[in-house]
């Protein structure tokens, strides 16, 4: 079956760097996209990012743009999202979710990442 | 960019009762990249409906999915005891990029 398990959450100052990751299985991973999605505490969804299946082509939200980078490694099915000059607003379950075209349909448990001093 | 707006904010119902979730988006859209998800708390969201009216695999046909343009519809037909969380839609455009609606809350009366 379909699993998505993320990791690298954690507590991180802000303007720090933080590197999370989504091990995938279940699926073949080089042939779907991969999405992350953020969630504030007590907030809606917001899209972060997408790469395509052939690590091709990236797109991001207005709001991460020239700070966070989503990459993967089809050698290890996993996807990772590096977050630099991290802020208070970044604050939020990130999760992966595999991409089906016009919607996504798997997603991770999510991970915390909080921006604190 | 596209906003899409949900309505009500918070929907309030028995279970049995019928709900019906509303989407609007501020620009007509294909039906074709519209979808729904449901978000219990502490949980991932979970593909309910795709295309605007396609159940996803193990969805029970209490829901539905329906409109087109820029009125999109989510129907419970019937609550469950399960049902009760937070429903998102969500338009996914080109360029790509992926728009989520503000979400509706389905609690308990």
């Amino acid at each position: 079956q379909v699993q998505l398990v993320e990791s690298g959450g954690g507590v991180v100052q802000p303007g720090r760097s933080l590197r999370l990751s989504c091990a995938a299985s279940g699926f073949s991973f080089s042939t779907y996209g991969m999405h992350w999605v953020r969630q504030a505490p007590g907030k809606g969804l917001e899209w972060v990012a997408v790469m395509w299946y052939d690590g091709n082509n990236t797109y991001y939200a207005d709001s991460v743009k020239g700070r966070f980078t989503i990459s993967r490694d089809s050698s290890k099915n996993t996807v990772y999202l590096l977050m630099n000059s991290l802020r208070g607003e970044d604050t939020a379950i990130y999760y992966c979710a595999r991409d089906r075209s016009f919607f996504v349909d798997f997603w991770g448990q999510g991970a915390l990442v909080t921006v604190s001093s | 960019e596209i906003v899409l707006t949900q309505s009500p904010g918070t929907l309030s119902l028995s279970p049995g009762e019928r709900a019906t979730l509303s989407c609007r988006t501020s620009q007509s859209v294909s039906g074709s990249h519209l979808a729904w998800y449901q978000q219990k708390n502490g949980q991932a969201p979970r593909l309910l409906i795709y295309g605007a009216s396609s159940r996803a695999t193990g969805i029970p046909d209490r829901f539905s999915g329906s409109g087109s343009r820029t009125d999109f519809t989510l129907t419970i037909s019937r609550l469950e005891p399960e049902d009760f969380a937070v429903y998102y839609c969500q338009h996914y455009g080109s360029a790509p990029s992926v728009t989520f609606g503000g979400g509706t809350k389905v609690e308990i009366k």
